[in-house]
């Protein structure tokens, strides 16, 4: 089966820009969630989608950070205005179902780079 | 919320010899520990996993162990092998928080042929 798809996979850009992340599931993954995996440390999860409703967004910096699934399927993570701290790769994860003990698949990542 | 911290940070070991690492976590509520491995540029991938119900998970040469009680779990790699060199995360989730992972800081590990 084809993985988790992500786009664009680097990006660099001047702080106070806006930037935005594209995330395409694996098909008849109902859940997914966005990752932010600063240099050196583990991912830490920035929001937890069950089909187009959020389950989880409580480490989301929401003065500067969205996401939205609108149809249940891609998702988008924006960030504006970027700070130098958001330099990190951005990981995009599905699950079949929001179940215990399900296995959860990462896309190949986003890595931004602010200046 | 949990917490999982996890050690060493880096781990260095030669070809033959056998790897561990060690996580403990916060949450006694947490039922769910996989470990991913993750390689240089590349996405984290799932290499083995453990529920809290089960004590012990082998899967070849790798195996997960589980301590609920002091809320600890470890995983051991025997017989390493150059292409084992990787960062390894582990983490742990619980039903009740949405099955949200949290991972440890990661694991280094070299393999030295």
């Amino acid at each position: 089966e084809a993985g988790v798809a992500q786009s664009p996979r680097y990006k660099i850009i001047e702080k106070r820009q806006s930037v935005a992340f594209w995330c395409n599931p694996i098909s008849g993954h109902a859940t997914l969630y966005w990752y932010q995996q600063i240099l050196g440390q583990g991912p830490k999860l920035l929001i937890q989608f069950q089909n187009n409703g959020v389950v989880d967004d409580s480490q989301l910096p929401k003065d500067r950070f969205s996401a939205e699934r609108l149809k249940g399927v891609d998702s988008t993570l924006k960030i504006q205005p970027a700070k130098l701290e958001d330099s990190a790769v951005y990981l995009c994860a599905s699950s079949f179902i929001l179940a215990a003990y399900n296995e959860q698949f990462f896309g190949p990542g986003t890595r931004l780079t602010v200046l | 919320g949990e917490n999982v911290e996890q050690h060493p940070s880096t781990l260095s070991v030669q070809e033959g010899d056998s790897a561990v690492i060690k996580c403990t976590y916060s949450d006694s509520a947490s039922n769910y520990f996989p470990w991913y491995k993750q390689e240089l540029g590349k996405r984290p991938q799932l290499i083995i996993d453990i529920r809290s119900n089960v004590g012990e998970k082998k899967d070849q040469r790798i195996a997960v162990t589980l301590n609920k009680t002091a809320k600890h779990f470890s995983l051991h790699i025997t017989e390493t092998q150059p292409e084992d060199s990787a960062v390894y995360f582990c983490a742990a989730s619980r039903k009740a928080a949405g099955n949200k992972l949290t991972f440890g800081g990661g694991t280094r590990v070299l393999v030295k042929p």
